[in-house]
């Protein structure tokens, strides 16, 4: 099973900065299938990226998504107050699919 | 928007079982792998299993084996996840999702709104 480390665990900013989340696997993520979600409370998970860095329908392109191998990031160029959140990464290129722990990101 | 809706929510005793069902829109169902993922309380997301329908057999993640059965009936596109010997641990949001292509588990883009089974005696 490959274990997805999140870091860090609680990420504190202001609208208008930049926000960088790391997730980083136990073994290679194949064919780069590592997704990123946003989760806001009392809500279903939001998918932001997929493939490691294909946004997906509707996402604005201030969050982007890089990364392969056993190392992925998401970046956030310019927060804005709704995207305060908690942030998850996937991956679903071997069985069984698993998710990181999550980085909570919070307004300063 | 296309959109899974699940059932609603369930009280359990502890030793009993739940189903939850997830409709989705007609002519898209078969194709699409459905997973279930369960949150916990103040807690983050588990990949339970999942079905592509018109494959037939579901997978499942090796924690939930034997505690978790998918199903899908393709006539009414109803995908269901029966939990069962339920404990308190069980306790939690069951999510019902859809992949954002078809005929494999990639990233996924459409949710149900979730169901809340709380497990208590």
């Amino acid at each position: 099973e490959i274990v997805l480390t999140q870091s860090p665990g609680t990420l504190s900013l202001s609208p208008g900065e930049r926000a960088t989340l790391s997730c980083r696997a136990s073994q290679s993520v194949s064919s780069r299938y590592l997704a990123w979600y946003q989760q806001k409370p009392g809500q279903a998970p939001r998918l932001l990226i997929y493939g490691a860095s294909s946004r997906a329908t509707g996402i604005p392109d201030r969050f982007s998504g890089s990364g392969s191998g056993t190392d992925f990031t998401l970046t956030i160029s310019r927060l804005e107050p709704e995207d305060f959140a908690v942030f998850y990464c996937q991956q679903y290129g071997s069985s069984p699919i698993t998710f990181g722990q999550g980085t909570r990101l919070e307004i300063k | 928007q296309v959109q899974l809706v699940q059932s609603g929510a369930e009280v359990k005793k502890p030793g009993s079982s739940v189903k939850v069902s997830c409709k989705a829109p007609g002519g898209t169902f078969s194709t699409y792998a459905i997973s279930w993922v369960r949150q916990a309380p103040e807690q983050g997301l588990e990949w339970m299993g999942g079905i592509i329908p018109v494959f037939g057999p579901a997978y499942y993640a090796p924690k939930f084996q034997g505690k978790v059965t998918i199903t899908a009936d393709k006539s009414t596109s109803t995908a269901y996840m029966e939990l069962s010997s339920l404990r308190s641990e069980d306790t939690a949001v069951y999510y019902c999702a859809r992949s954002i292509e078809t005929g494999y588990y990639y990233g996924m883009d459409v949710w149900g709104q979730g169901t809340t089974v709380t497990v208590s005696s």
